[in-house]
């Protein structure tokens, strides 16, 4: 149980396009989500918590109109890049609790398995 | 600030052999710890979680350790395997129900 689903997998655009990236709850309700930036031999670093029904939360530095998040139903998150540009090239991974809309603080984080966008 | 340190990037043992990750914290007083596994381009898998009034915990091959004076948790992988190669990652509870995260070890087992 408690399987995230993240789509594409990969994907490479042009400088000043935009990229969606979809993450799916497959078979649980998640109200809450997270967005991941990893670059190479880094940390997973917070990039926003996606909330379903109401507008995402964005950590400090982080362009939320650059990195539009929707979270229109219980079991989808989107994040669009919006005019990419090369440093925008990373590893984005989203993620839910796997309880779903109560939130156990000490249960497991189940992640997406990312997506890599490369920005030319 | 707070900060989470694993103390190598890059680790290389033989198999068969115990592999040790540290992961130190500072400016923290979390409930628990949990470490996760992170293979090449792929999303973390969950692997342990500790509470702060647990010392140890197992999970087969795994032990993972807490100390809350020293502000540090000891991950052991016992009779490693080259199965076991990954980046091994451990993480904080935030505020806010957000887990933050060390930057990682990579562990390579030779066969």
């Amino acid at each position: 149980g408690a399987v995230v689903s993240q789509h594409p997998s990969w994907v490479i655009c042009k400088s000043g396009t935009s990229v969606k990236i979809e993450c799916r709850s497959l078979d649980f309700q998640a109200t809450t989500m997270f967005w991941y930036r990893q670059f190479p031999k880094q940390s997973l670093m917070l990039m926003a918590t996606s909330n379903e029904g109401s507008k995402a939360t964005y950590e400090q530095g982080v362009e939320k109109d650059k990195f539009l998040i929707n979270h229109a139903s219980l079991t989808l998150s989107t994040l669009t890049v919006t005019s990419a540009h090369p440093e925008d090239s990373s590893f984005y991974i989203c993620s839910a609790w796997g309880t779903g809309q109560r939130i156990i603080l000490n249960s497991p984080l189940h992640f997406g398995n990312g997506t890599r966008l490369t920005v030319t | 600030s707070q900060k989470i340190e694993q103390n190598s990037e890059a680790l290389n043992i033989q198999e068969g052999k115990t592999a040790t990750l540290t992961c130190n914290y500072t400016n923290y007083s979390p409930a628990y710890l949990q470490w996760y596994r992170q293979d090449p381009g792929r999303g973390p898998v969950f692997l342990l979680l500790i509470r702060e009034n647990e010392k140890e915990k197992r999970k087969e091959r795994l032990k993972v350790t807490f100390d809350t004076t020293l502000k540090q948790s000891l991950f052991h992988i016992t009779a490693s395997q080259p199965a076991d190669s990954a980046t091994y990652l451990c993480a904080l509870l935030i505020n806010d129900y957000k887990l933050s995260f060390g930057a990682g070890t990579t562990v390579t087992v030779r066969a």
